[in-house]
C-alpha cells in the first residue's frame, strides 16, 4: 500500500503569508493526487486533482505541484477562512490512501 | 448538483453489525464511470478509505477492514450501503460517502456527503 507523508502536521501563520505544505508517496504516484480542505465539524472539500489543477470554484490562491512521490500545496496569501485542516490523497493504485492531515492555525 | 446524505444507527454496541446508506442525486450509479465510495474519520483523526462500488459493480475494499465490509448498491433507489460487521470501540467515527468516477484510471472523492458519527459502545 502507498503511504503519503505530509509536513508539517501543523502550521502557525497569519493573514497574508504565504504557506506551503508538502505530501511525499512511498512510491511514485505520477500526478494521481488530490488535495482536500476540511473545517471543523465539516466534510472534506476537494482543491486540487491531478497534483496541480485546480478545481472550479477554488480561489487561485491555492497552487498544486509535483509528481512522481513529492508534492505541495502553496496557498499564496492566506484569508481568513483558509484556516482548515489540509488533507492530501493518492488515488494511483488501491487502496486509496490519504495523508495525516496538515492543520493550518492563526498565528 | 450532486448530493450525497448518509443514514443509519448513530450507536452500536461492541460485536454488533453497522449498516449505513449514502442516498445520493444527481448522478445514476448505472452510468458508466460513476462510483461511490465510503471513507471514515475517527474523532480527532485523519481520513482512512474503507470501500468503493462502480457502475458496474465492482466492488473494491480496503484490505485491513476486506474480511469485515460489505458494499452493495439499489440502482433504483439511487443508494449505496455499507455493512461492518463486529464493531469496536476503534470503529467510532464520522463516516462519509462520496462520488467519484473512472474512466480507465482510478479518481478523487468530490463531493462528499455531510457525514455521520457513529459512536461503539456498550
Amino acid at each position: 500500500a502507498i503511504q503519503l507523508t505530509q509536513s508539517p502536521s501543523s502550521l502557525s501563520a497569519s493573514v497574508g503569508d504565504r504557506v506551503t505544505i508538502t505530501c511525499r508517496a512511498s512510491q511514485g504516484i505520477s500526478s494521481a493526487l488530490a488535495w482536500y480542505q476540511q473545517k471543523p465539524g465539516k466534510a472534506p472539500n476537494i482543491l486540487i486533482y491531478d497534483a496541480s489543477s485546480l478545481e472550479s470554484g477554488v480561489p487561485s490562491r491555492f497552487r498544486g505541484s509535483g509528481s512522481g512521490t513529492e508534492f505541495t500545496l502553496t496557498i499564496s496569501s492566506l484569508q481568513p477562512e483558509d484556516f482548515a485542516t489540509y488533507y492530501c490523497q493518492q488515488f494511483n493504485s488501491y487502496p486509496y490512501s490519504f495523508g495525516q492531515g496538515t492543520k493550518l492555525e492563526i498565528k | 448538483q450532486i448530493t450525497l446524505k448518509e443514514s443509519g444507527r448513530t450507536l452500536v454496541k461492541p460485536t454488533q453489525t453497522l449498516t449505513l446508506t449514502c442516498t445520493f442525486s444527481g448522478f445514476s450509479l448505472s452510468t458508466r464511470g460513476v462510483g461511490v465510495g465510503w471513507i471514515r474519520q475517527p474523532p480527532g483523526k485523519a481520513l482512512e478509505w474503507l470501500a468503493v462500488i462502480y457502475w458496474d459493480d465492482d466492488k473494491r475494499y480496503s484490505p485491513s477492514l476486506k474480511s469485515r465490509l460489505t458494499i452493495t448498491k439499489d440502482t433504483s433507489k439511487n443508494q449505496v450501503v455499507l455493512t461492518m460487521t463486529n464493531m469496536d470501540p476503534v470503529d467510532t467515527a464520522t463516516y462519509y460517502c462520496a462520488h467519484t468516477s473512472w474512466f480507465g484510471e482510478l479518481s478523487w472523492f468530490d463531493p462528499w456527503g455531510q457525514g455521520t458519527l457513529v459512536t461503539v459502545s456498550s
